[in-house]
């Protein structure tokens, strides 16, 4: 599968603990982006990186999240102290140079 | 900030029939804007986009029209079959600065009764 995917699909946590989750973009696409998706809604944007570096924030982004993507290539995002307010289906997906947007599968998150 | 309104948020439709869905986007400097269909639990594929410089394109039963002035564009999905059930969602991308940031309305659930 030559998509973008990620890992893990499903996440459950306890309120308080941390959680990481991976995204593997389409090869070759330099443009990494993070959204949530909660039930009933569309995608909201997180973040944006372009290669390595991470070019935007949303102000959904609290300082408990993190996202790294220290090669170009895959990305994490971290949440910290996760509280039952991020219980949702966090969302990557790649582009190259041009506008068109690739989504993965997404990780669902629940946390109780 | 910009803003994607999306209407209905459902469409009950029989095999067959057409479906329209309708979005409004706020900053008129928005210039491309894709449509992407989301089965229950699966990622959003894309399944047709268009860019401010057109006003229309089509893609076998599915077309996409840009309304520049009214800042409107909508989905048309034409014969519609069970295997177009689906929640759909229409995005802008908001340009300036360094991203190409979506904004997605609220989706539409559509529902082809066989």
């Amino acid at each position: 599968d030559t998509g973008v995917s990620q890992n893990p699909r499903h996440k459950i946590t306890k309120r308080g603990q941390n959680v990481t989750f991976r995204c593997d973009p389409i090869s070759e696409h330099n443009r990494l982006y993070w959204y949530r998706q909660t039930l009933g809604q569309g995608p909201e944007f997180l973040t944006y990186f372009q290669n390595e570096a991470q070019l935007e924030k949303s102000r959904l982004l609290s300082d408990r999240f993190s996202a790294e993507r220290p090669k170009g290539s895959f990305s994490t995002l971290e949440i910290q102290r996760t509280e039952q307010g991020d219980s949702a289906m966090y969302l990557c997906a790649s582009s190259s140079s041009g506008d068109t947007q690739y989504f993965g599968p997404g990780t669902r998150l629940t946390v109780l | 900030g910009e803003n994607v309104e999306q209407h209905p948020s459902t469409l009950s439709v029989q095999e067959g029939d057409s479906a329209v869905i309708k979005c409004t986007y706020s900053d008129s400097a928005s210039n491309y804007f894709p449509w992407y269909k989301q089965e229950l639990g699966k990622r959003p594929q894309l399944i047709i986009d268009i860019r401010s410089n057109v006003g229309e394109k089509k893609d076998q039963r599915i077309a996409v029209t840009l309304n520049k002035t009214a800042k409107h564009f909508s989905l048309h999905i034409t014969e519609t079959q069970p295997e177009d059930s689906a929640v759909y969602f229409c995005a802008a991308l908001l340009p300036g600065g360094a991203t190409n940031k979506l904004i997605f309305g609220t989706g539409t659930l559509l529902a082809v009764q066989p």
